[in-house]
């Protein structure tokens, strides 16, 4: 799977939009991006995943650029209840295939 | 089911002890994974089932460590004779597998705690 590329970490005021960036120049033609988070003490929780399409969801909207090396996960209105190690995942969906987490960003959503 | 579930949520042992953590998937997910994650690290992948068989054993880091599933359902995940570095979160997880080969997303538990001292 292709390797992704994040900043450690960014601050973000709240009732702002966070742009998160990745960047995975290596991606292959059928490899997804997907995008998850993990809040302190808790389990992973999916946010959204897309191919080449922009994608947008209850949660966030992906915005994936033409040549597919990078992308954008948007938060459009954070709280602090965003706060959280977010991960940035580019994979085949091809059944029994691991999901490997990098350093991923550390969102700071500040009042 | 609403979400993956995992029981317990906290497991505090002795040494040498064995301990058995559940999971309970949604409910029509043919795949099911096993990961951990110690402090402050990524995850690690365990095992990998789909259906009740298990293609991928080979995250399991020794032979006290243990996993299997029934009725395409509920696994549970063993490890004998717990050892002081087996301190970790343990996460499962679940996904469908819409056609063959091709699986969707994986959705986690909110993990077992496990602390061996």
């Amino acid at each position: 799977d292709a390797k992704t590329t994040q900043p450690t970490s960014m601050d973000c005021a709240e009732g702002r939009a966070a742009n998160l960036p990745c960047n995975h120049s290596t991606i292959s033609g059928n490899e997804y991006v997907y995008w998850y988070r993990q809040i302190h003490s808790q389990g992973p929780q999916y946010i959204i995943h897309g191919l080449k399409n922009n994608e947008t969801n209850e949660m966030a909207s992906l915005i994936i650029t033409e040549d597919r090396k990078s992308s954008t996960l948007i938060l459009p209105h954070a709280t602090l209840r965003d706060t959280a190690v977010y991960y940035c995942i580019v994979l085949f969906k091809a059944a029994g295939n691991k999901l490997t987490f990098g350093g991923g960003t550390r969102v700071l959503v500040k009042p | 089911g609403a979400g993956v579930s995992q029981s317990p949520s906290n497991k505090v042992t002795e040494k040498g002890k064995d301990v058995e953590l559940r999971c309970d998937p949604i409910s029509g997910h043919t795949a099911l994974y096993w990961y951990r994650q110690s402090l402050g690290q990524g995850l690690e992948f365990l095992i990998y089932f789909q259906g009740n068989s298990a293609p991928d054993k080979s995250g399991l880091p020794s032979d006290r460590f243990s996993a299997e599933r029934t009725g395409g359902s509920v696994s549970t995940l063993t490890i004998q004779r717990t050892q002081q570095e087996d301190s970790a979160v343990y996460l499962c997880a679940s996904s469908q597998i819409l056609r063959a080969g091709w699986r969707e997303t994986q959705y986690f538990g909110p993990g077992t705690r496990l602390l061996v001292l």
